[in-house]
């Protein structure tokens, strides 16, 4: 595997299941983001690690919870969604929050 | 607060064309400005990525120029081709703050 990865790429899931996204990147790089695309919006930035600490939570709901285990791996943690919350997961990374970001493909989630 | 326009929001060319893709952005106090391609569904891909002390970056038949005291940033597509089809974003840092997008160009170029 190479580059940055995220899995599942499509996920369906109704308001009172609890899911995980997962992200992953092979790259060496010390910095992970998780954004948001929603239909017809920018990119939204949700959260921002550097050495595996938080540095920016752009006052996303309580019901999105990351965690960054390690340097390599970026979770995003659901529960209790909203159908508004249907979107484009995306995850990026990069070396140092500063430099060029790379994005993984993304995960299509869909909340009935 | 800092916002990113991109003009046109589609755009559609033959085979062939040069064009360009324009990006304006209201502060221009930018650490650097980054454009990406998005193809449907999918995530995004670097292309380019500009300090704010450059003016031009080339990668191919891709140009991107930036002007920083105007806020404008385009980018120019030598030749297009059906490949290039895909949404074109760009992206603006201003220090070490998060980069902001704009909405994007999908671009489609049809043989």
């Amino acid at each position: 595997e190479t580059g940055v990865t995220q899995t599942p790429r499509h996920l369906v899931m109704g308001m009172t299941n609890k899911k995980s996204l997962k992200c992953e990147q092979h790259l060496g790089h010390n910095a992970m983001y998780w954004y948001k695309q929603s239909a017809k919006k920018p990119l939204e930035l949700m959260f921002v690690y550097s050495l595996e600490e938080r540095v920016e939570n752009n006052s996303v709901p309580s019901r999105f919870s990351p965690e960054c285990p390690n340097s390599s791996h970026l979770f995003l943690h659901l529960h209790t969604l909203q159908p508004e919350d249907s979107a484009l997961y995306l995850c990026a990374s990069s070396q140092e929050e500063q430099r060029e970001q790379y994005f993984g493909p993304g995960t299509r989630l869909t909340v009935t | 607060k800092q916002e990113v326009t991109q003009i046109p929001a589609a755009l559609s060319v033959p085979e062939g064309e040069n064009l360009v893709l324009n990006c304006s952005f209201t502060d221009s106090a930018i650490y650097n400005l980054q454009w990406f391609r998005q193809d449907p569904g999918k995530g995004l891909t670097s292309l380019l990525l500009i300090q704010s002390s450059q003016r031009e970056q080339t990668s191919g038949r891709l140009n991107a120029s930036l002007d920083k005291s105007s806020g404008r940033s385009t980018l120019y597509i030598a030749a297009s081709q059906p490949g290039d089809s895909a949404t074109y974003l760009c992206a603006v840092r201003k220090d070490t703050d998060k980069l902001i997008f704009g909405t994007g160009t999908r671009l489609q170029v049809f043989p």
